[in-house]
């Protein structure tokens, strides 16, 4: 019974290369929503995704990021060109539980941009 | 003004003490609310959710919702070192769907 599934779990990237985050929800679960922590600071909403569908990406950089949900295949996390900031933990979460109101969180990626 | 407020600590208390946690929310229309717990390098974990006005305990966990006051806490009994993390506060903002917001989260000392 597997829980949510993130890959890889430290990924280091040189600035101007691309990193490509994934993430499998819980069997059973068709929502997934990324945030992103930075050190000493909480978790921030990016994106929130059904199967095929954004449902909400406010919380996204207007440049360089972009998320996907295919209707085969996990979640994936995309940050092109990427720079020093873009170092930070990324949290990968489905929704399930009685209500449909409570968040699984994956081990998350922590992304290192050299 | 942020959706959801919390202190940033650290609190620290000693072993077997009560520890006491607040928050705050902005968004007068938010229904549902959590505590999640995040031990240092670790993916954050649901602890306890509470929806209506008043008291939920489990086990040593006690939260506490005032939507009068905007106001939720979690007490958590005879604290032990293990319980050492940061507790983030999580709110699900009325808007249609399930968007979940948090707060920074309050670093929780226990010392033995």
């Amino acid at each position: 019974n597997a829980g949510v599934m993130q890959n890889p779990r430290h990924l280091v990237r040189r600035r101007g290369q691309e990193a490509r985050l994934r993430c499998s929800p819980m069997k059973g679960h068709s929502h997934v929503y990324w945030y992103r922590q930075l050190p000493e600071e909480g978790l921030k909403f990016m994106v929130y995704l059904q199967k095929e569908n954004i449902i909400d990406e406010s919380g996204m950089p207007k440049e360089r990021f972009s998320a996907e949900f295919p209707k085969e295949g996990p979640s994936i996390l995309r940050i092109q060109q990427v720079v020093r900031g873009d170092s930070a933990a990324y949290f990968c979460a489905s929704l399930g539980g009685q209500g449909n109101e409570k968040l699984f969180f994956g081990s998350g990626t922590q992304l290192s941009v050299l | 003004q942020k959706e959801v407020e919390q202190n940033s600590g650290p609190l620290s208390v000693p072993e077997g003490a009560i520890a006491s946690l607040n928050c705050t929310y902005s968004d007068r229309g938010s229904q549902s609310f959590f505590w999640y717990r995040q031990y240092s390098g670790k993916s954050p974990e649901l602890i306890m959710s509470i929806y209506s006005n008043g008291d939920k305990e489990d086990g040593r966990f006690t939260a506490q919702l005032n939507k009068a006051s905007q106001y939720v806490s979690l007490l958590i009994r005879d604290s032990q070192p293990s319980d050492s993390a940061t507790y983030l506060c999580a709110v699900n903002i009325e808007g249609g769907y399930q968007k979940v917001t948090f707060g920074i989260g309050t670093k929780l000392q226990v010392i033995p």
